[in-house]
């Protein structure tokens, strides 16, 4: 059984520091890509960052380019997101999310989302 | 970056109704759009992927169909179950987008 357990969120300052990370497991871990997708409080799903299996790309949505960083340990089975110069408006439930895959004519496909985590609640505000 | 439309809002049908989910692309992204659902206090489920094609365990009530710009989300039969605000996603391209969602509601 796939299981996405994401930790980290709390309250924090702006300008402030955070890392969540995702412990996965029912999976082979190092063969999919990951990503972090959020929900504000009344909003809909924002799409944060997304990594490939070897870490050999990354994908970062406009409104967290340059602070946010993603990262992955395949030796440890965890997905991380390093958050810098945290404002208001990164206020968030934080969901970690396993890569879907099919092969078409294009080849390998991913890019859509197949299991998520239970989500983590990050909370900018003095 | 692609953005992702859709339409309704929100809607209220009776059980058993059949309902249609509307999603547009603001360019053509061939058939990589993915649909969710997502009840409150839930995780996200995905429910199609490839525009038609259903995950895993997902009942055959649900439906997707297009292909470009134009996408469609089908309840062929609606039921209290699936009370839940429903997103269309474009994984045409970074950054992959989701469209602003869709409350359905049971009358």
């Amino acid at each position: 059984e796939v299981q996405l357990v994401a930790s980290g969120g709390s309250l924090v300052q702006p300008g402030g520091s955070l890392r969540l990370s995702c412990a996965a497991s029912g999976f082979t871990f190092r063969s999919y890509a990951m990503a972090w997708v959020r929900q504000a409080p009344g909003k809909g799903l924002e799409w944060v960052s997304e990594i490939s299996s070897s870490s050999g790309y990354t994908y970062y949505a406009d409104s967290v380019k340059g602070r946010f960083t993603i990262s992955r340990d395949n030796s440890k089975n965890t997905l991380y997101l390093e958050m810098n110069s945290l404002r208001a408006e990164d206020t968030a439930v934080y969901y970690c999310s396993k890569g879907g895959v099919y092969y078409d004519t294009r080849g390998y496909m991913s890019g859509f989302f197949d299991f998520w985590g239970q989500g983590t609640l990050v909370t900018v505000s003095s | 970056d692609i953005q992702m439309t859709q339409s309704p809002s929100s809607l209220s049908a009776s059980v058993g109704d059949r309902i249609t989910i509307t999603c547009r692309a603001s360019q053509g992204i061939s058939n990589y759009l993915a649909w969710y659902q997502h009840k409150p206090g839930k995780v996200p489920n995905l429910l199609i992927y490839a525009a038609s094609t259903l995950h895993s365990g997902v009942p055959s009530r649900f439906s997707g169909s297009g292909s470009g710009t134009d996408f469609t989300l089908t309840i062929s039969s609606l039921q209290p179950e699936d009370v839940a605000t429903y997103y269309c996603q474009n994984y045409d391209s970074a950054p992959r987008t989701f469209g602003q969602g869709t409350k359905v509601e049971i009358k």
